[in-house]
């Protein structure tokens, strides 16, 4: 079955750092990709997507980039803040048609001033 | 005002009871889910509802019942809770034009 999979956290940098959370996935054909993003006390929200093979998402300086040839969705600021202290979570939604949401474990990233 | 709102916010509870979580949104969605999320689980889905008329098991029903009474309003029930039920539940509506879900603030649920 379709699954994701994301590096273990938590992840500390200090501000201003450069950030890589890798994520990788399995699915058949051509899955659309999310990153959603949770800070303290809320529900998940949208963070970027992609829906097909090289298409860049990028929002709030993060930006992932869906490599079909490595079945990957990376995501990546180049300089965080003490604000983007959150948890990420990336996520898959099979091709063809409405299908259920995969998430992945989530990354915990705690920014450091 | 928030557009996706999840009752109660957190609840403490005994093993054996029935329990109910309440989720209203003002999106005009059709379709709602109900997860779990637990520590290094990730969020797993227990039930979905593509309309009024139409609900699905997800990947851990068990141990769980749903009702959708409305489009706005959607429900989850624990029959009988027992602890391995303590987690933080989230309600989420989608939209099927921009492909993304979005979620309630959650609901902790402590089962002792």
């Amino acid at each position: 079955g379709d699954s994701v999979t994301q590096m273990e956290g938590p992840v500390t940098l200090s501000e201003e750092a450069f950030l890589t959370i890798n994520c990788t996935y399995t699915a058949t054909g051509y899955p659309s990709l999310f990153w959603y993003v949770q800070y303290p006390g809320e529900g998940l929200q949208l963070l970027l997507k992609a829906t097909k093979a090289d298409d860049k998402g990028s929002n709030k300086g993060f930006e992932a980039t869906y490599r079909k040839e490595t079945t990957s969705f990376h995501l990546e600021k180049g300089s965080v803040q003490v604000s983007d202290s959150a948890v990420y979570f990336c996520a898959l939604r099979p091709a063809g048609g409405y299908q259920k949401v995969t998430f992945g474990t989530g990354t915990k990233l705690q920014v450091i001033p | 005002d928030a557009d996706v709102t999840q009752t109660p916010r957190n609840r403490i509870t005994k093993t054996g009871k029935r329990i109910m979580l309440e989720c209203s949104q003002t999106k005009g969605h059709d379709r709602m889910y109900w997860y779990r999320q637990d520590p290094g689980l990730g969020l797993r889905l227990i039930y979905y509802s593509f309309d009024v008329k139409d609900i699905n098991k997800g990947e851990i029903s068990d141990g769980y019942s749903v009702s959708r009474q409305a489009q706005a309003k959607f429900s989850l029930s624990l029959e009988s809770a027992i602890p391995n039920q303590t987690a933080l539940y989230f309600c989420a509506t989608s939209d099927l034009r921009t492909d993304t879900q979005y979620f309630g603030p959650g609901t902790r649920l402590t089962v002792l």
